[in-house]
């Protein structure tokens, strides 16, 4: 079965240090989602992606993140300047159609020292 | 701010006991419910997205129900199996947006 893949699995960098989080969605999927999950919090939306462009992005997704789609199949998360409150399990998830239920990746633990 | 709200925390079960949760969510703007199983170690998986009042939807032992007017959904598990641990989230999801807004989820433990 078709799955969402993310490396790496575990990140841990210095405060200050940017970070690229990559992830590989289902090659039919058309809309793209980061999601974020401290510890011990719920998981909270973070940016979604759609033909290209960002289509919605929460308070938390500042200047100091981005997104990317480069080839048609990877899509990264950057994060240009780690602060400390970054650091959680961040996943990616795709999904077919608006609406549909979403795949999510096995995540991303990054850890910011 | 919206906010969705899922008890209990944590449930521990006897293998073979049926149990339920409840998750709690906005009535107004409403689209759609996801139910997400998510074992540790693993990446969260989809088990139901319901979107009519009054939808029921089973996949083999676990069920789940929906109330759009008063903003609740019911998640059951008939015969809960060890395989069955997990944590169980809720999301909600309105008109005119693209993102699903997380319960805190409930943390069932089945033991043998």
């Amino acid at each position: 079965e078709p799955e969402v893949t993310q490396t790496p699995s575990h990140q841990v960098t210095q405060m200050g240090q940017e970070v690229i989080l990559r992830c590989v969605p289902i090659s039919n999927h058309l809309y793209f989602y980061w999601y974020r999950q401290i510890l011990g919090q719920k998981v909270e939306f973070l940016v979604s992606f759609y033909n290209n462009e960002i289509s919605e992005k929460s308070e938390i997704f500042d200047d100091q993140f981005s997104v990317e789609r480069p080839d048609g199949s990877n899509f990264t998360l950057k994060i240009r300047s780690t602060k400390l409150e970054d650091s959680a399990m961040y996943f990616c998830a795709s999904r077919r159609g608006e609406h549909e239920k979403l795949f999510f990746g096995s995540g991303t633990q990054l850890s910011v020292l | 701010i919206l906010n969705v709200e899922q008890s209990p925390q944590s449930l521990h079960v006897q293998e073979g006991d049926s149990t339920n949760f409840t998750c709690s969510f906005p009535s107004s703007n409403f689209y759609a419910l996801h139910w997400y199983r998510w074992e540790t170690a693993k990446s969260p998986e989809a088990l139901f997205v319901m979107t009519l009042n009054g939808d029921e939807k089973k996949k083999g032992r676990i069920s789940a129900t929906l109330n759009t007017k008063e903003g609740y959904s019911y998640l059951y598990i008939k015969g809960s199996q060890p395989e069955d641990s997990a944590t169980y989230l809720c999301a909600f999801e309105g008109f005119n947006t693209d993102k699903l807004i997380f319960g805190t989820g409930t943390r069932l433990q089945v033991f043998p």
